[in-house]
């Protein structure tokens, strides 16, 4: 039982360039979310999903892009990476009947 | 949306003394309030967590306070050990709700030996 998963964990994008986090998680949890965390900023929700097929903005949602296709799996893309989404990006699920949420280990990434 | 405000930033206590981390929320609707310890360069970890029927909840060293008239929980830990020191953050969700958390911005909890 693996939990969440994140990939990859560390990265260095070049501003405009394209990448994809890959999150996947084997508890069969329908809710899955992305956070970013910045230094004294906390975490800020950025997409949630309840469910295959349903995505729904959070808090800081400009310049991502997700999408749900199966229960285990749930990418977030940057389409035109900036410097301002320099950050660690973390990774999400809980089941709905549960309040515990599961956090994958992170992604450091860095746009330069 | 929810706003949840959290107090001190950094919070420096001698090793065995107790701590007490607060935190307020906005929206009346939230009613589970858990707490995170994250330590440097890894993913957060619950650590407790309370619902809005609740008033205290204790789990060793580690207890957490709800007031729902002043939208005010406190985590308070007791006999403080070096392996305390990290950040620690609150967060507020409507139980149930499928669009995730709203957290604190954290405290840095530092344990003086």
């Amino acid at each position: 039982n693996a939990g969440v998963t994140q990939t990859p964990k560390f990265q260095v994008l070049k501003t405009g360039q394209s990448m994809t986090l890959q999150c996947a998680q084997d508890m069969n949890h329908e809710y899955m979310s992305w956070y970013r965390q910045d230094p004294g900023m906390g975490l800020r929700l950025i997409h949630y999903s309840v469910g295959a097929g349903i995505t729904d903005q959070g808090e800081v949602p400009n310049g991502y892009n997700v999408s749900r296709s199966t229960t285990e799996d749930f990418p977030l893309r940057l389409l035109s990476a900036a410097p301002s989404q320099t950050s660690v990006y973390f990774c999400a699920s809980r089941s709905p009947s549960g309040n515990t949420i599961y956090f994958g280990e992170g992604s450091w990434l860095t746009v330069v | 949306g929810e706003n949840v405000e959290q107090h001190p930033s950094t919070l420096s206590v001698q090793e065995g003394d107790s701590a007490v981390i607060k935190c307020t929320y906005s929206d009346s609707a939230s009613n589970y309030f858990p707490w995170y310890k994250q330590e440097l360069g890894k993913r957060p970890q619950l650590i407790i967590d309370i619902r809005s029927n609740v008033g205290e909840k204790k789990d060793q060293r580690i207890a957490v306070t709800l007031n729902k008239t002043a939208k005010h929980f406190s985590l308070h830990i007791t006999e403080t050990q070096p392996e305390d020191s990290a950040v620690y953050f609150c967060a507020a969700s409507i139980r149930g709700g499928a669009d995730g958390l709203t957290f604190g911005k954290g405290t840095h909890l530092i344990i003086q030996p």
